[in-house]
């Protein structure tokens, strides 16, 4: 079955640091792959998504470009903030509408 | 507009004892989810309605969970009784008809069985 790999956390960095979380996924056929944030508190928001190969997604500063070769959906900063600290989940969705997600990676980030 | 909103956001409870966990969907939404988070694990589905109607329950981990959405609004979802496994953080999501790849998550309760 499908299933996402993600980097364990928790990621501590200093502000305006440079962040990648690591994501690989197994799925058959093409699935689309997508990057979800909770900040504390509140629910699980889409952070940006990519639905072929070598298509890039952004949002907030934030990328990850779809590597079919390599079965990558990475997920990068070039400078994060204290206001970026939360959990990040890595999903793919193939023919259902249910995505099957990763194990979430904490991210803290130190003024 | 508000959010899919869910109640309690913190419950603690001992082995054995009951808990109903409650979701109220963004309004208009016809679809509604629920998801489970175990400690350290994947976000997993759980089922899935569309309006009053249980249209994908295939998630549910076993008898002691309860799914109801009575009027196609709310939806509770109880634990009876519950067990130390049953720790972790419960999601409910919600989306429009024929929007089901657009969904909207809520904050999560956080359910601790100790």
């Amino acid at each position: 079955g499908d299933s996402v790999t993600q980097m364990e956390g928790p990621v501590t960095l200093s502000e305006e640091a440079c962040l990648t979380i690591n994501c690989t996924y197994t799925a058959t056929g093409y699935p689309s792959l997508f990057w979800y944030v909770q900040y504390p508190g509140e629910g699980l928001q889409l952070l940006l998504k990519a639905t072929k190969a070598d298509d890039k997604g952004s949002n907030k500063g934030f990328e990850a470009t779809y590597r079919k070769e390599t079965t990558s959906f990475h997920l990068e900063k070039g400078s994060v903030q204290v206001s970026d600290s939360a959990v990040y989940f890595c999903a793919l969705r193939g023919g259902s509408y249910i995505p099957t997600f990763g194990r979430g990676t904490s991210l803290i980030v130190h003024p | 507009e508000a959010g899919v909103t869910q109640f309690p956001s913190h419950s603690v409870i001992e082995k054995g004892q009951t808990v109903t966990l409650r979701c109220d969907p963004i309004s208009g939404h016809d679809n509604l989810y629920w998801y489970r988070r175990v400690m350290g694990k994947e976000i997993k589905f759980l089922l899935h309605f569309v309006k009053e109607s249980k249209q994908d329950e295939s998630g549910m981990p076993n008898n002691r969970f309860l799914a109801e959405r009575t009027g196609g609004t709310y939806s509770t979802l109880k634990v009876q009784p519950a067990e130390l496994e049953d720790s972790g953080v419960y999601f409910c999501a919600s989306s429009f008809s024929g929007r089901a790849y657009e969904q909207y998550f809520g904050p999560g309760t956080r359910l601790t069985v100790t």
